[in-house]
């Protein structure tokens, strides 16, 4: 099945290091975003592709924070000099257009 | 700011009752409405999808109702099973052009048999 899928599943980092989580999306959605879920919570936007073009970016929590989508297929996350409060589990989805969205099983990244 | 709550935040019922979840949001200018479950460790299962059209949608023992003008909507879940146990989620779209999803915090529900 394609279905979005996430990697890696799971990376541990110490404080400091910098990370990559990729997602690769349902073979032709054009729409791709990316959601923070901390512990008990619901999952928080952080932002969001259509195509290669990145639309909204207003969830990144800093400037440490950095998502692109070169060829309006596969998405990177990075984050900079991880910080604790950095753990969560990081989400990808992918739609077509105005319809239902459909997400990956996540990367959860641990900050020591 | 649009706001999304659910309550409750937990719910233990015996096997075979009918249950219902609940979702309210503070905006009632939504585009879609979205129901999602999630199982420990795992990512989001779409469950439901309700445009802001429809008034309500089933499928199988699932059905996702939806009140813009009260900002309210209920899933609604028949004869409930042990594999039902997960956290469910609701989200809503705001508008079609920006189709971020905020979402509730979810209702963790637990079927004993």
């Amino acid at each position: 099945g394609a279905g979005v899928s996430q990697s890696p599943r799971y990376k541990v980092a110490k404080r400091g290091q910098d990370v990559a989580l990729r997602c690769d999306p349902i073979s032709g959605h054009v729409s791709l975003f990316w959601y923070q879920q901390a512990l008990g919570q619901g999952p928080e936007f952080l932002t969001y592709f259509q195509n290669e073009a990145q639309l909204d970016k207003s969830g990144l929590p800093s400037d440490r924070f950095f998502a692109e989508r070169p060829e309006g297929s596969v998405s990177t996350l990075k984050i900079q000099r991880t910080q604790q409060e950095d753990s969560a589990v990081y989400l990808c989805a992918s739609c077509r257009g105005g319809h239902e969205q459909f997400f990956g099983p996540g990367t959860r990244l641990t900050v020591l | 700011k649009q706001e999304v709550t659910q309550i409750p935040a937990a719910l233990s019922v015996p096997e075979g009752e009918n249950l219902v979840l609940n979702c309210s949001f503070t905006d009632s200018a939504i585009y879609n409405l979205q129901w999602f479950r999630q199982d420990p460790g795992k990512g989001l299962t779409s469950l439901l999808l309700i445009q802001s059209s429809q008034r309500e949608q089933t499928s199988g023992r699932l059905n996702a109702s939806l009140d813009k003008s009260s900002g309210r909507s209920t899933l609604y879940i028949a004869a409930s099973q042990p594999g039902d146990s997960a956290t469910y989620l609701c989200a809503v779209y705001q508008n079609f052009g920006n189709e971020k999803l905020t979402f509730g915090t979810g209702t963790r529900l637990t079927i004993i048999p």
